[in-house]
């Protein structure tokens, strides 16, 4: 079955860079994108950006762009998003999620399997 | 940029009817996606491409997407369908979500 396995907890101090995986299995890996969407306590889900796993090529929010890497290693099947300089309203859960498009449209798509999210707190 | 809204709360009394709505400019020419997210779990896909349910997402779960809104409908709402819900559509090549709707059964 798709499973897709995030690293755990992080607390960071502000200024620091914090680094968070996402290791899938049960499908082929390189076939679907992975985004990173993050959701702030009490507050709504907000996208960050996306990698397509077989080229590598990545798109990122506008207000994020400056700020975020997101990586991915095929021979481990593990994607990885990078968000540097941190403050407090960097704290938040962060999932991935696979992106599918079920043989349609790219602007059809859905995120259809997500990670179980990994709690970032930012705090001096 | 282009935005989603969605009232912040709905409520239903369990076996009604319960509709949630997204709203945005001409959404209905745009693909919808629907999330249920209930407190300390990852959302959960239970509508997609307006009107498609998953795999294993009860049959009660339907959407429709026309003119400037989408609509989730949950008929005969169940206590276990309290959670808060997000609409998602794909603009300016990334993905954006609507504010997303509590929904309370009373």
């Amino acid at each position: 079955q798709v499973q897709l396995v995030q690293s755990g907890a992080e607390v960071k101090k502000p200024g620091a860079s914090v680094k968070i995986s996402c290791r899938a299995s049960g499908y082929t890996f390189t076939t679907y994108p992975l985004h990173w969407v993050r959701q702030a306590p009490g507050q709504r889900l907000e996208w960050m950006g996306r990698i397509n796993i077989g080229n590598g090529n990545t798109h990122y929010s506008e207000k994020l762009q400056d700020r975020v890497t997101i990586t991915r290693d095929t021979s481990a099947t593990t994607a990885y998003v990078d968000l540097s300089s941190v403050g407090s309203e960097d704290t938040a859960m962060y999932y991935c999620a696979r992106f599918n498009t079920f043989g349609g449209v790219v602007r059809g798509g859905l995120l259809d399997y997500w990670g179980q999210g990994t709690l970032v707190t930012v705090s001096s | 940029s282009y935005e989603l809204t969605q009232p912040p709360s709905v409520s239903v009394t369990p076996g009604q009817t319960a509709s949630i709505t997204c709203s945005g400019d001409n959404l209905g020419d745009k693909y919808v996606s629907w999330y249920q997210q209930k407190p300390g779990q990852s959302p959960l896909l239970v509508i997609y491409q307006d009107i498609k349910r998953p795999s294993g997402i009860p049959e009660r779960f339907s959407g429709t997407n026309s003119g400037n809104t989408a609509t989730l409908t949950i008929s005969g709402t169940q206590a276990m369908d309290e959670a808060d819900y997000y609409c998602q559509t794909w603009d300016n090549n990334a993905v954006l979500f609507g504010s997303g709707t509590k929904l309370t059964v009373l």
